[in-house]
């Protein structure tokens, strides 16, 4: 079955910076890619997807690389803001078949 | 707007004790989840519903067991809880079974079980 590998574990940057969270998955016919953003006390949101036939989204300071020939894909956030700080999730999954999570990624954002 | 509630934030049991964690949407969709979420492991597909009475297993079943009665609640069942059965619990919802279909999470019960 799938499976998806997720770094770094922690990531701290100072507010301003740009963030980089990087996934691997090893089932090459998976063809969605979500980021989930999970901040404190809550449960974790959809903030972005990519999709198979797509190489990069944005949606204003969040953007999502895809390479499907390495099989990874990236979460990008630029112009990090406090308010950022929050555990990420990717995802990956297939047609019908269930999302299968990354570990996590704890963002901290320093003021 | 939507929205999936969690009957606990926080529960404390002893081992043994059988326990139920509650999930509820209001937002009418088919399928609904039940994960749990640890530290280094990300999370981890304990059971799914695609329609009333009906279940599947997921990456973690053991030990747990799920009843949905009615399509907007889906419980999730301790028979014996276990020390390590203590975790965060997400339930989620999506409208389809699609993998590209949202899901939408619950707050999450953090059980303790001693």
């Amino acid at each position: 079955g799938e499976n998806v590998e997720q770094h770094p574990s922690t990531l701290s940057v100072q507010e301003g910076d740009s963030a980089v969270i990087k996934c691997t998955y090893s089932d090459s016919a998976s063809n969605y890619f979500p980021w989930y953003k999970q901040e404190l006390g809550k449960g974790p949101q959809l903030i972005i997807d990519i999709r198979s036939n797509v190489g990069e989204k944005k949606d204003q300071r969040i953007a999502v690389t895809l390479n499907k020939t390495a099989k990874h894909f990236s979460l990008h956030i630029t112009e990090t803001q406090p308010e950022d700080s929050a555990v990420y999730f990717c995802a990956a999954s297939k047609g019908f078949q269930k999302l299968v999570f990354g570990t996590g990624t704890r963002l901290l954002v320093s003021p | 707007d939507v929205k999936v509630t969690q009957s606990s934030r926080y529960l404390v049991k002893r081992t043994g004790e059988k326990v139920f964690l509650e999930c509820v949407q209001d937002m009418d969709h088919e399928n609904m989840f039940w994960y749990r979420q640890d530290p280094g492991l990300g999370l981890r597909l304990i059971y799914f519903s695609y329609d009333v009475k009906m279940k599947e297993k997921g990456d973690i079943p053991e030990g747990y067991s799920v009843s949905r009665e009615k399509k907007e609640r889906f419980s999730l069942i301790l028979e014996s809880a276990s020390t390590n059965q203590t975790s965060m619990y997400l339930c989620a919802s999506s409208l389809t079974l699609a993998g590209t279909d949202t899901q939408y999470f619950g707050p999450g019960t953090r059980l303790t079980v001693l």
